[in-house]
């Protein structure tokens, strides 16, 4: 079956542009994560849905950052006035549900890079 | 985060055995997970241990001790395919915190 989708894998801004991040789960799956992974580091965590409840947005780093998942499948993740600092991989990730034992499926990620 | 710490690289020949070490904050866990992510790829699942003990999958075991905050990573008869960066991730409630990565390079 389908895994996790994410559009676009690859993204350009320039500073000061907004930009707006694709996840598709895999259909049925209750949870949704974002993370963000800089160069030669692990995945960071973001925020967290449950099915369209944003249950936790404890990582966004500033309130740049926006996500929502409005009929709880589909996520986007918008950055408002990118900085260089917003330079990374953003992750999307999906579980069945949210309990012990439910690995995170992981999508293949957008890279973004602002100039 | 929550101090998921894990060796920066190792290297070893093709077939033999590498052992990548983690240590985690032992508050609030909720289950170890091991990742494997090639280069530009997305993490893909190896292993999950909730329980004290080894479980083993094919060439790739994982060991938990929860007293002592630790797990490792174990593989056997290393293939060139396997190098690649390997990730430990803790599961603190719902969410996973993950260690830096090991970078693991396989030699001929």
């Amino acid at each position: 079956g389908a895994g996790v989708s994410q559009s676009p894998r690859y993204k350009v801004a320039k500073r000061g542009q907004d930009v707006a991040l694709r996840c598709d789960p895999i259909s049925g799956h209750v949870s949704l994560f974002w993370y963000q992974q800089a160069l030669g580091q692990g995945p960071e965590f973001l925020t967290y849905f449950q099915n369209e409840a944003q249950l936790d947005k404890s990582g966004l780093p500033s309130d740049r950052f926006f996500a929502e998942r409005p009929e709880g499948s589909v996520s986007t993740l918008k950055i408002q006035r990118t900085q260089q600092e917003d330079s990374a991989v953003y992750l999307c990730a999906s579980s069945l549900f949210p309990g012990q034992g439910y690995e995170q499926y992981f999508g293949p990620g957008t890279r973004l890079t602002v100039t | 985060g929550q101090n998921i710490d894990q060796p920066t690289e190792m290297t070893a020949t093709e077939g033999a055995i590498v052992q990548i070490n983690c240590t985690y904050q032992t508050s609030g866990f909720n289950g170890l997970f091991w990742y494997q992510q090639h280069a530009g790829e997305a993490p893909t699942f190896l292993s999950y241990n909730v329980l004290d003990g080894l479980e083993e999958k094919g060439r790739f075991s994982s060991f938990l001790s929860r007293s002592k905050g630790y797990s490792y990573l174990l593989l056997k008869e290393l293939q060139m395919k396997d190098s690649a960066s390997y990730l430990c991730a803790v599961k603190y409630d719902y969410k996973l915190s993950f260690g830096a990565g090991t970078t693991v390079t396989v030699r001929a």
